[in-house]
């Protein structure tokens, strides 16, 4: 069964600067989707950046970029130029192929946001 | 607006009870998802439904029961069976041109009481 592991339970960024939440998966697979969620206090789920693994280029999404390294099997999400905003839960996800369109998702990282 | 929603947000339910949390959306996707989130464990499938008529059991199905008559509406019973019911569930649905990316509803916090 795929697993993925987020390493890093708290995490915290000064405004304005950048920050890197680190993410593993394991999987058998050669084919899938990888996802970063944030979750405010609000709880609403809001994708932010997703991956496919057969891209090697690293998405963008504006202050939000990834770094996937396939062989590894790591999938970082680095939020630059920090704001009180991005302040969060932030999820990374699986897209297990079986199951149709099934998420595994980690246990989280909250990212604090100093100003 | 499309969307998910959920109702209701807030829901208490005595020991011995079965409930059920609604969960609604205008976006036509196929396929609608539930999720249980407790903290420290990030999120993990109830059940899920590809389209009406069908659905499959997720990874922690035990006490729980769904239904998808409609496109629309994919409701979750959480039955008494459900040893530790307390959690906050969510909603999502994946489909059409979004296929590869599932939305999510508002949530709906349960507490046993």
């Amino acid at each position: 069964a795929q697993t993925v592991t987020q390493s890093q339970p708290e995490m915290s960024v000064q405004e304005a600067e950048t920050v890197t939440l680190s993410c593993t998966y394991d999987t058998s697979e050669s084919d899938y989707y990888l996802f970063w969620y944030k979750q405010p206090p609000s709880r609403q789920m809001i994708l932010v950046i997703r991956q496919e693994a057969y891209k090697q280029q690293n998405a963008t999404e504006n202050r939000f970029s990834v770094n996937f390294q396939k062989a590894a099997k790591s999938f970082s999400l680095k939020i630059s130029d920090s704001q009180l905003g991005d302040a969060a839960m932030y999820f990374c996800a699986y897209r297990a192929m079986e199951y149709g369109n099934k998420l595994v998702f980690g246990a989280g990282t909250i990212l604090r946001v100093k100003s | 607006d499309g969307g998910i929603t959920q109702s209701p947000k807030y829901l208490f339910r005595k020991e011995g009870q079965n409930v059920t949390l609604s969960c609604e959306q205008n976006l036509n996707h196929d396929a609608m998802y539930w999720y249980r989130q407790d903290p420290g464990q990030g999120l993990r499938l109830i059940y899920y439904s590809q389209i009406v008529n069908d659905f499959q059991k997720g990874d922690i199905a035990e006490g729980y029961s769904v239904s998808r008559e409609k496109k629309e509406s994919f409701p979750l019973t959480v039955t008494s069976a459900q040893k530790n019911p307390t959690a906050f569930y969510l909603c999502a649905s994946s489909g059409g041109l979004s296929y590869n990316e599932q939305f999510f509803g508002p949530g709906t916090r349960l507490t046993v009481l």
